[in-house]
């Protein structure tokens, strides 16, 4: 099945402790993304990747990190999680390395509360 | 950041009834408008991709209309069931750029 994943799907954490939301995908899609829900603001992107070792930031990615060194993954990564980045977190890749013209798919969320 | 707005916030229908609301977007180095159907606790789903001035699309009961000049575009339910309650959120792509810029979504509740 064609699906995007996404772990863990829920976590609370404590200030400053390092952690890593892994995303993968089954599709052979060269553009994935991160995203972040928080109420009233929409999905806000975080950082997106065109293909291999190419990543670029989004609208908000102060206090991420991301890499991607194989196709299918693209982890997330905060290295000194503050509460301020408690939010519903969503990965999502598609078809095509330029230009956004496929539409994306989304993983299940990861809800993360930092306390 | 690049504003994308959508109209209205919220929205009730009756059941069978139909219904339609809008996406607004800057329309200059236009590339690309997406259309994605968000119910509670699940992913967004894809509705539509619409890239050409003038683009209709069609899915069943839902389809929207493109237009870049203006900088609009409309989704349209028709005869509205109780399973179309969701969040639609539509989303834009600026030519020469990766990114997708999100909405803020327009909540429909259908009555039974």
């Amino acid at each position: 099945e064609a699906q995007v994943t996404q772990n863990p799907r829920y976590l609370i954490t404590v200030t400053g402790k390092k952690l890593t939301v892994t995303c993968s995908q089954n599709m052979n899609h060269e553009y994935m993304s991160w995203y972040r829900q928080d109420p009233g603001l929409g999905l806000r992107q975080i950082y997106y990747s065109m293909n291999v070792e190419v990543t670029d930031k989004g609208d908000v990615p102060e206090g991420y990190k991301v890499s991607r060194k194989e196709k299918r993954n693209f982890p997330l990564i905060l290295e000194s999680p503050s509460p301020n980045q408690t939010s519903l977190y969503f990965c999502a890749s598609s078809l095509g390395d330029r230009g956004l013209s496929f539409e994306q798919y989304f993983g299940p969320g990861t809800r993360l509360t930092v306390t | 950041i690049l504003n994308v707005e959508q109209s209205p916030q919220s929205l009730h229908v009756q059941e069978g009834d139909s219904t339609n609301f809008t996406c607004s977007f800057p329309s200059s180095n236009f590339y690309a408008l997406h259309w994605y159907r968000w119910e509670t606790a699940k992913s967004p789903e894809a509705l539509f991709v619409m890239t050409l001035n003038g683009d209709e699309k069609k899915k069943g009961r839902i389809s929207a209309t493109l237009n870049t000049k203006e900088g609009y575009s409309y989704l349209y339910i028709k005869g509205s069931q109780p399973e179309d309650s969701a969040t639609y959120l539509c989303a834009f792509v600026i030519f020469g750029n990766e990114k997708l810029t999100f909405g803020t979504g327009t909540r429909l509740t259908i009555i039974p």
